[in-house]
């Protein structure tokens, strides 16, 4: 099984809809990262969590982290099209050395 | 500020052939790691270097390598190149274990026909 679940694996939502994607991790975590990818490029930082209970936002979306449970979601506030892609957690589940595993990923689309 | 650096943007290969990839990390940032991402298996991790010394890797054959030069930046060869290999290769980079995060450069996309 995966040491990273994420759900939904895809979601379509009415653009000005909220929305909110899970991660979910079978080990511990040292560090929560979001990030969003356009199919074929590169990830585009979002947000880095580090303490349980920690909360980030940027403009419309807001990521917490849940060390107890080890997880982590993601929500978006009245989604937009320039929302729509492909949304990854990478997991530092080590501690000690710069390497993450990652989620299947969700990929979201938002119909105007 | 310069953002990571990845040449070439696509390859097309030939099964047998060899191929090294490039990435040129934010200047400062001293560990670049390498991913392999596929439409099956997703984003795996295949190795990090930091000032020059592979510390870590991931569950890829022999036929994966890598280094990392003085100045940060890092190559990545494929040697024997399979149909399989054909992915969006991404390497990151990142100051102090990842304190402020990973950054990612846009890939390399190898294709082997």
């Amino acid at each position: 099984s995966q040491e990273l679940e994420q759900s939904p694996q895809s979601l379509i939502v009415q653009e000005g809809k909220n929305l909110t994607i899970n991660c979910t991790s079978s080990k511990t975590l040292y560090g929560l990262y979001w990030y969003k990818q356009k199919y074929g490029e590169g990830l585009i930082f979002l947000m880095m969590l580090q303490k349980g209970g920690e909360e980030k936002s940027h403009e419309k979306i807001t990521a917490k982290l849940d060390e107890k449970k080890q997880q982590s979601s993601l929500h978006i506030t009245a989604s937009q099209p320039s929302h729509a892609g492909i949304y990854l957690c990478g997991a530092d589940t080590s501690g000690a050395t710069n390497k993450l595993i990652f989620g299947t990923g969700t990929l979201l689309a938002v119909q105007p | 500020k310069a953002g990571v650096t990845q040449t070439p943007r696509y390859l097309i290969k030939t099964r047998g052939q060899q191929v090294t990839l490039s990435c040129s990390p934010i200047s400062g940032h001293r560990s670049v790691s390498w991913y392999q991402q596929t439409p099956g298996q997703g984003l795996q991790f295949l190795f990090e270097y930091f000032s020059e010394t592979q510390r870590n890797k991931g569950n890829f054959p022999g036929r994966f390598s890598g280094r990392q030069f003085s100045n940060s930046r890092s190559e990545m060869n494929v040697s024997t190149l399979e149909l399989g290999d054909s992915a969006l290769y991404l390497c990151a980079s990142s100051s102090r274990q990842g304190l402020y995060g990973y950054t990612f450069g846009s890939g390399t996309r190898l294709t082997v026909v």
